[in-house]
């Protein structure tokens, strides 16, 4: 499987500002995801990032609230802007298996707590 | 979209004793359905999967099933262990991936 590291690994941001999380992946992927975890819930899914469009986003989830940006085939940002408390979570990211493309596999997630 | 329904919410074993959670789906077109094993403060692992052109699949310890008429599939745990403590999640996938509640599942020594 793909070898998947985020960046930061955990923050503390204050409320009104953004945090850019990044997903390094160690071989080209085709799809890349973005999750959510609040504590002690299920992996919500914020959107799709595919390299040359446009992000594809959930019900619920937003462009000008999380921007993502996928420049290459390793390499994806999500930023969550204008932070509030009930941002506070962990965001995953997930890539496609390179051989089984239903397969997903995850990053170690960024633990974000907004005050 | 799809909607993926997953029980019990907690479930507490013996060690050695068998453990099953069970998932239900709602979307027909579904055809991949993994199962993640995710210990505290550690990333979900896919610990075994399972497409819809078969109906069971075992790997050592840990069995699962798919019942596709009935758009349900289980996860079977047997001689369960201390390690195996963790939250248990089900999926499934057709377009994107849906993920079910979440099982906690505690194995007392």
């Amino acid at each position: 499987s793909a070898v998947i590291s985020q960046k930061p690994s955990r923050d503390i941001c204050q409320r009104g500002t953004s945090l850019t999380i990044q997903c390094q992946v160690d071989s080209q992927v085709t799809m890349m995801f973005w999750y959510r975890q609040q504590p002690g819930q299920s992996l919500t899914l914020i959107a799709t990032a595919n390299q040359g469009s446009e992000a594809t986003y959930e019900s619920g989830f937003v462009i000008d609230k999380f921007p993502i940006s996928r420049p290459n085939l390793t390499f994806s940002t999500l930023t969550v802007s204008n932070m509030s408390p009930e941002d506070s979570s962990i965001y995953l990211c997930s890539v496609d298996s390179l051989a089984y493309q239903e397969t997903q596999y995850f990053g170690p997630g960024t633990r974000l707590l907004v005050l | 979209g799809e909607n993926v329904e997953q029980h019990p919410s907690t479930l507490s074993v013996q060690e050695g004793d068998s453990a099953v959670i069970k998932c239900t789906y709602s979307d027909s077109a579904s055809n991949y359905f993994p199962w993640y094993k995710q210990e505290l403060g550690k990333r979900p692992q896919l610990i075994i999967d399972i497409r819809s052109n078969v109906g069971e699949k075992k790997d050592q310890r840990i069995a699962v099933t798919l019942n596709k008429t009935a758009k349900h599939f289980s996860l079977h745990i047997t001689e369960t262990q201390p390690e195996d403590s963790a939250v248990y999640f089900c999926a499934a996938r057709w377009n994107d991936m849906r993920f079910g509640a979440g099982t906690r599942l505690t194995v007392k020594p």
